[in-house]
């Protein structure tokens, strides 16, 4: 089974729709991330949380919105969605434990398109 | 804040060398991270340097110096397998421990 899952894989969804999109993961990590990532660009952090109680802006949290309902569970939503929130939706999840130094593990990405 | 510089793109040959550049400016440093992410899939971890020098795992190697803001990461005997985008991200105290990702540089492995 995979340590890092995210669900819906894919959704097409229209303008001004409430989108959530759940990951959870297995590994016993505190730390989670959302990120998007757009054709041909790099990963852009969302939101992250080092911990349940904790939970910090990225880069790009404008029009989003995150709960870490649990350790092994962090929902990111979208409000209200728009067309140029069409992108890949990463979850992560790290650990400072470890010889890797924060390493981060990715879930399998989910495919939103806004119309 | 944290401005890390990759190559966009690069092309080599089936069973050659290749080395992909990072060069990153922080305040700090803690860590320099490469990922593999092949098209429509999630990075996977390849190498973690935190210390100067070269760190070896089969065909991959990544080397670090940390005085001149760079790291490469050298791939061996490429093969078709290997076309991905590679991703350098760079951990950094000042930015709450939290790693920041360059855009990453498109290999294309050509027979």
């Amino acid at each position: 089974d995979a340590d890092v899952t995210q669900t819906p894989r894919n959704r097409i969804t229209k303008t001004g729709k409430r989108i959530m999109l759940e990951c959870s993961q297995t590994k016993g990590h505190d730390r989670m991330y959302w990120y998007r990532q757009d054709p041909g660009l790099g990963l852009r952090l969302i939101y992250y949380s080092f911990d349940v109680k904790d939970i910090n802006k990225g880069e790009i949290s404008d029009g989003y919105s995150v709960s870490r309902q649990a350790q092994a569970k962090f929902s990111l939503s979208l409000e209200s969605a728009i067309p140029n929130q069409t992108a890949l939706y990463f979850c992560a999840t790290s650990d400072l434990r470890g010889q890797g130094g924060d390493t981060q593990y990715f879930g399998p990405g989910t495919r939103l398109t806004v119309l | 804040g944290q401005n890390i510089d990759q190559p966009t793109e690069m092309t080599a040959t089936e069973g050659a060398i290749v080395q992909i550049n990072c060069t990153y400016q922080t305040s700090g440093f803690n860590g320099l991270f490469w990922y593999q992410q092949h098209a429509g899939e999630a990075p996977t971890f390849l190498s973690y340097n935190v210390l100067d020098g070269l760190e070896e795992k089969g065909r991959f190697s990544s080397f670090l110096s940390r005085s001149k803001g760079y790291s490469y990461l050298l791939l061996k005997e490429l093969q078709m397998k290997d076309s991905a985008s590679y991703l350098c991200a760079v951990r950094d105290n000042t930015n709450a421990g939290k790693s920041t990702f360059g855009d990453g540089t498109t290999l294309t492995v050509k027979p």
